[in-house]
């Protein structure tokens, strides 16, 4: 069965320090693969998405970043994290080759940057 | 383009009362439906989806929707709440035929009152 892993669970960085999330996936191959931000009150905002190893469509302008570095493999990173970085964020991906029917997620990693 | 309008931030029901939450969406084409619930600092489950065929949909813990196309809608309901029903709910759209993109409404919290 297909099962999503993201890592940490929580975490707390000062400004301006540097940042890396993770977020593998297993039981299946070539897999639509996103990554979501969390805000109170504001849903789930899109940040990127990916179709293959390397292929990153960003959703919107922001400090942030994300790579593919393996077809099961989907980064989040930023450099210098601001305040507004703060948020939960979830790792997600859909079975391309069977159609978009279901979407998985991570169990999210809260980032309180302080 | 795809986009999902859920009516009603908060929803507050009693015990046994119906539950009805309600969502619209926006498709160029014809779209798949999904309900997910989250509760507090997890990721997100799939409730139940629209795909094709039937319109009425049943999904996991009592839950049921319709897909509408004349009204653009798929409304959530389950017909008597439960305490453990208190969580956050999500509607989202993705497009059949291939859209890379998953798109949500901004949420429904419920509140289940004793």
């Amino acid at each position: 069965s297909q099962t999503i892993h993201q890592w940490p669970a929580t975490l707390v960085q000062p400004v301006g320090s540097p940042l890396s999330l993770e977020c593998t996936v297993e039981g299946t191959s070539n897999p639509n693969l996103y990554w979501y931000r969390q805000a109170a009150g504001r849903g789930l905002q899109l940040l990127f998405y990916s179709v293959g190893i390397g292929q990153i469509s960003s959703e919107v302008p922001q400090n942030l970043s994300a790579s593919r570095p393996q077809d099961r493999q989907f980064i989040l990173s930023s450099k210098k994290l601001l305040l507004s970085d703060s948020g939960f964020y979830l790792c997600a991906w859909i079975n391309a080759p069977e159609g978009y029917t279901e979407a998985f997620f991570g169990q999210g990693t809260r980032l309180t940057v302080v | 383009a795809q986009s999902v309008t859920q009516l009603g931030s908060h929803v507050s029901v009693s015990e046994g009362a119906l539950v009805l939450l309600r969502c619209n969406y926006s498709s160029s084409v014809p779209p798949y439906l999904f309900w997910y619930v989250q509760y507090p600092n997890q990721g997100l489950q799939l409730l139940l989806k629209y795909t094709t065929g039937a319109t009425l949909v049943k999904g996991i813990n009592g839950f049921e929707a319709e897909f509408k196309k004349s009204e653009t809608s798929f409304h959530l309901t389950k017909p008597s709440a439960h305490m453990s029903d208190a969580a956050e709910y999500f509607c989202a759209v993705s497009a059949q035929g291939g859209s890379e993109k998953l798109v949500f409404g901004k949420g429904t919290k419920l509140t289940v009152n004793p």
